[in-house]
């Protein structure tokens, strides 16, 4: 079955900049989604389309695309910050829906 | 504002069914797609299926774990999504969350609202 792969983790220090990448081989074809999981929280759209960023989220966040490879990337981290972040897409005939396995950011 | 709350989560024997109820509002629910993630304690988040409008058809996509055993179902005059879940197995014990999908043009698969989810526990 299709997967998306994320590293499992990353550290930075408040003020660092955090990049957190997702790979797959349909990536080029289907947009991707980013979501923020605080603990005991539901997730939250930080980043949809590939680089669309909501109302509400701020500016530090911002998405970008190459091949098969999409990231998310954080400016300027702040402690608030500190979640699980999961990219979410679609397989390459758009069939189904798949979620990377997750990221935990730790801002140490 | 668009709002989604979840019920109908609790305890169940393996073998056992649950009903889930997904209510939605601050949103014209009948022409949206909607799905159910998945997330068992201390994992990531897994799709359990997507229904579509009657409009677009009404059809569901499930996941393989649940197909065969889980229902997706809507009432739109209720404003409000179903997951009928069957044959329930220890591993489909997670919180069950519902979502809007594609609100955003071309996001066939983009769960843009959530809601704050319902756990489910099966255990004898």
């Amino acid at each position: 079955s299709y997967e998306l792969t994320q590293p499992p983790s990353l550290s930075v220090s408040p003020g660092q900049t955090a990049r957190i990448t997702c790979s797959g081989e349909a990536l080029p074809k289907q947009y991707v989604y980013w979501y923020q999981q605080k603990a005991g929280q539901a997730p939250l759209v930080v980043i949809y389309k590939d680089t669309e960023r909501p109302s509400g989220i701020p500016e530090r966040f911002s998405g970008s695309s190459s091949g098969t490879m999409v990231t998310l990337t954080i400016s300027g981290v702040q402690a608030e910050d500190e979640a699980d972040y999961y990219c979410q897409s679609a397989d390459i005939d758009g069939t189904m829906g798949v979620f990377g396995g997750g990221t935990k950011l730790a801002v140490l | 504002e668009e709002k989604l709350l979840e019920s109908g989560g609790g305890l169940v024997k393996p073998g056992g069914s649950l009903r889930l109820s997904c209510v939605a509002s601050g949103f014209t629910f009948r022409s949206t797609w909607m799905g159910w993630v998945r997330q068992a304690p201390g994992k990531g988040l897994e799709w359990v299926g997507r229904l579509k409008s009657e409009h677009d058809g009404g059809t569901v996509d499930y996941a393989a774990p649940v197909k065969g055993r889980f229902i997706m179902s809507r009432d739109d005059s209720k404003n409000t999504l179903y997951l009928q879940m069957d044959s329930l197995k220890t591993e489909d014990t997670a919180t069950y969350y519902c979502a809007t999908v594609g609100l955003v043009e071309g996001t066939e698969w983009g769960l843009d609202v959530w809601g704050q989810g319902t756990t489910v526990t099966v255990s004898s």
